[in-house]
């Protein structure tokens, strides 16, 4: 009965390769978020979606193209990887109406080699 | 963009002390909340204080709002080695759903 889930948890994979993120959560919400974690632990918000509408586009490179298929699915998706892709990519959703509370996947943790 | 700065960045307790950290922000806010990261896991969402409440309290958690100072702390009384993690400040200035995430500190807590 999870919550908020993401696939997979760890991504290794060669620069220049295009790789998928996936994220669904079962909690009703209508609003879901990628986020991208640095080595610092900065937290970045990156996409948000609501209602299967982008309504936060932060300036992210355009190799990064996020895709809702329905209020329960946001994935990424990242072309021609580069090192600094490099990161812990978490996904996160909460309700539209009220106070924001959000709810977190555990994290997919990105390695470009 | 504001964004919350805790402060201090690193904080080493023994179990049983209170632990205590600090968020400062620069705009006006509709609430601002507290998350806990524990290692390799995804940020857990503790408690909220909106604009117009001055205190909070949950549990062990007790969370102060001063928005003449743009300021906020979070107390974790009666620590355990359970509450070792990093904790983040977020901001809700309304609009677009979107929260702004502080650095975050680490708190450890030694059994």
């Amino acid at each position: 009965d999870t919550a908020v889930s993401q696939t997979p948890k760890y991504l290794v994979t060669q620069m220049g390769n295009d790789k998928s993120i996936k994220c669904e959560q079962n909690l009703g919400h209508d609003t879901m978020y990628w986020y991208k974690q640095d080595s610092k632990k900065f937290l970045k918000i990156m996409f948000s979606y609501n209602n299967k509408e982008l309504i936060i586009n932060e300036t992210v490179p355009n190799r990064f193209s996020p895709k809702s298929p329905d209020k329960a699915h946001l994935n990424l998706h990242i072309n021609s990887l580069e090192l600094g892709d490099s990161a812990v990519y978490f996904c996160a959703s909460s309700r539209s109406d009220g106070p924001n509370e959000q709810f977190f996947g555990p994290g997919t943790r990105l390695t470009v080699l | 963009s504001q964004q919350g700065e805790e402060d201090p960045q690193a904080l080493s307790i023994q179990e049983g002390e209170n632990a205590t950290m600090n968020c400062s922000y620069k705009t006006s806010i509709n609430n601002l909340q507290w998350y806990r990261q524990n290692s390799g896991r995804g940020l857990v969402h503790l408690i909220l204080i909106r604009s117009n409440e001055r205190e909070k309290h949950s549990g062990r958690l007790r969370v102060t709002l001063d928005t003449s100072k743009k300021s906020s702390s979070l107390l974790i009384t009666a620590s355990r080695a359970a509450d070792t993690a990093s904790y983040f400040c977020a901001t809700d200035a309304g609009g677009n759903n979107r929260l702004a995430f502080g650095k975050g500190n680490q708190v450890v807590v030694i059994p």
